[in-house]
């Protein structure tokens, strides 16, 4: 019964490269939730997706970030030309749905060091 | 926008001691959630709060959620080292599905 499963878990770019996240959520569970963490802080909402359907990015920059949940495949957070502040912690998790319970259950993360 | 509080940022006590951190949303709350992690890891659930002045205990954990759904404690009675931890208070306010994280409280057990 595997978990949420994140790949890389470790990721180094330099300054301008591209960075790829990915997120494969819980059997069963239709929906997938990204966040950052900078050391020592709260988790920062960037954006909510439903298989094909991005529902929520509110939280997500306007420019060089993207996201997708495919119908198959991983949910991939896509950073493109990297900059040092986009240096932190990106944990994906998931979720059956909205309901009664509203439990998250969050991957590894991914560490991403911007050079 | 909305916001989540927690305090204390951090709290150092002695094994044995008693722990309390507190959780205030500046918007009403459709739940609270709790979620624990550790150093180096990643926030893992703890438990979910629903109704106005819900009270649910795990073991030596009591989660409160009161009356006017805005804020939340979780208090830990005689704390072990393996309880050593960030936690963090989230919650949806009415109408969405998204949930606002505090910055949560870093506890540090001194054996």
């Amino acid at each position: 019964n595997a978990g949420v499963m994140q790949n890389p878990r470790h990721l180094v770019r330099r300054r301008g490269q591209e960075a790829r996240l990915r997120c494969s959520p819980m059997k069963g569970h239709s929906h997938v939730y990204w966040y950052r963490q900078l050391p020592e802080e709260g988790l920062k909402f960037m954006v909510y997706l439903q298989k094909e359907n991005i529902i929520d990015e509110s939280g997500m920059p306007k420019e060089r970030f993207s996201a997708e949940f495919p119908k198959e495949g991983p949910s991939i957070l896509r950073i493109q030309q990297v900059v040092r502040g986009d240096s932190a912690a990106y944990f994906c998790a998931s979720s059956p749905g909205p309901g009664a319970r509203d439990e998250q259950f969050f991957g590894p993360g991914t560490r991403l060091t911007v050079l | 926008g909305q916001q989540v509080m927690q305090i204390p940022q951090y709290q150092h006590v002695q094994e044995g001691e008693d722990f309390t951190t507190y959780c205030n949303s500046s918007t009403t709350l459709s739940n609270i959630q709790w979620y624990k992690q550790r150093p180096g890891g990643h926030p893992v659930f703890l438990i979910q709060l629903v109704k106005s002045g819900e009270v649910k205990k795990q073991k030596r954990l009591t989660f409160q959620f009161g009356e006017a759904k805005k804020n939340s404690s979780l208090h830990i009675t005689a704390t072990q080292t393996t309880d050593v931890g960030t936690y963090f208070c989230a919650g949806p306010p009415i109408g969405s599905y998204i949930p606002t994280f505090g910055r949560g409280t870093s506890l540090i057990v001194h054996p």
